[in-house]
């Protein structure tokens, strides 16, 4: 029963390759993150989105693109996989942050990506 | 350009003390903060939160206190146990709209709670 579920757990690929990270929610937000927490242990958001609409999107190289096919998924894909994509890579979720329904956002457990 | 920050990398307390953890931030858009607490291999779960109208928040063990016009806050865990050794993240945002969907976290501070 779990509320906001992100898989693989873990991913390892190699240099070049494409892959995608996929999330879920259960908990009827409307809002939906990711987040990437590299080496230096930084969680920073790269992406954000409201009802299957993007609404943030913190430079983050085009070779990363979301895709929403409903409020409760929320997919990441990476194309051309760079040594400096391994992190670890968050999916969460929230009512949006401006509802005044609280900005606690919940996180899934993270998947590891670490690109050879 | 770090907005929130936690300048302790961590922190080793004894079990049944208090537990202070620090938090500043620079901009002063930010109206809402957080407190997450992190396990190994798991995601950030939230703790607490406090809004910028009030300056103190309690849930239990647990209490946020923030001061605006220093744009600092601190997390009070009182008694610490053993099972709060986790990584705790402050996190940050403003309310405003205008695309301001996101939590701007700090670096997190490792608390070791000690038998």
């Amino acid at each position: 029963d779990t509320a906001v579920s992100q898989t693989p757990k873990y991913l390892v690929t190699q240099m070049g390759n494409d892959k995608s990270i996929k999330c879920e929610q259960n908990l009827g937000h409307d809002t939906m993150y990711w987040y990437k927490q590299d080496s230096k242990k930084f969680l920073k958001i790269m992406f954000s989105y409201n009802n299957k609409e993007l609404i943030i999107n913190e430079t983050v190289p085009n070779r990363f693109s979301p895709k929403s096919p409903d409020k409760a998924h929320l997919n990441l894909h990476i194309n051309s996989l760079e040594l400096g994509d391994s992190a670890v890579y968050f999916c969460a979720s929230s009512q949006p942050l401006t509802s005044g329904k609280g900005a606690e956002a919940f996180f899934g457990q993270g998947t590891r990506l670490t690109v050879v | 350009d770090q907005q929130v920050k936690q300048n302790s990398p961590s922190l080793s307390v004894q079990e049944g003390r208090i537990s202070i953890l620090n938090c500043d931030y620079t901009n002063s858009m930010f109206d809402y903060f957080l407190w997450y607490k992190k396990y190994p291999a798991e995601g950030p779960t939230f703790l607490i939160s406090i809004s910028s109208i009030k300056d103190k928040n309690e849930d239990g063990r647990f209490t946020v206190f923030l001061n605006k016009s220093a744009k600092h806050l601190s997390l009070h865990i009182v008694p610490s146990q053993p099972g709060d050794s986790a990584v705790y993240f402050c996190a940050a945002s403003s309310t405003l709209g205008g695309g301001s969907e996101k939590l701007v976290f700090g670096k997190g501070t490792k608390l070791t709670v000690n038998p």
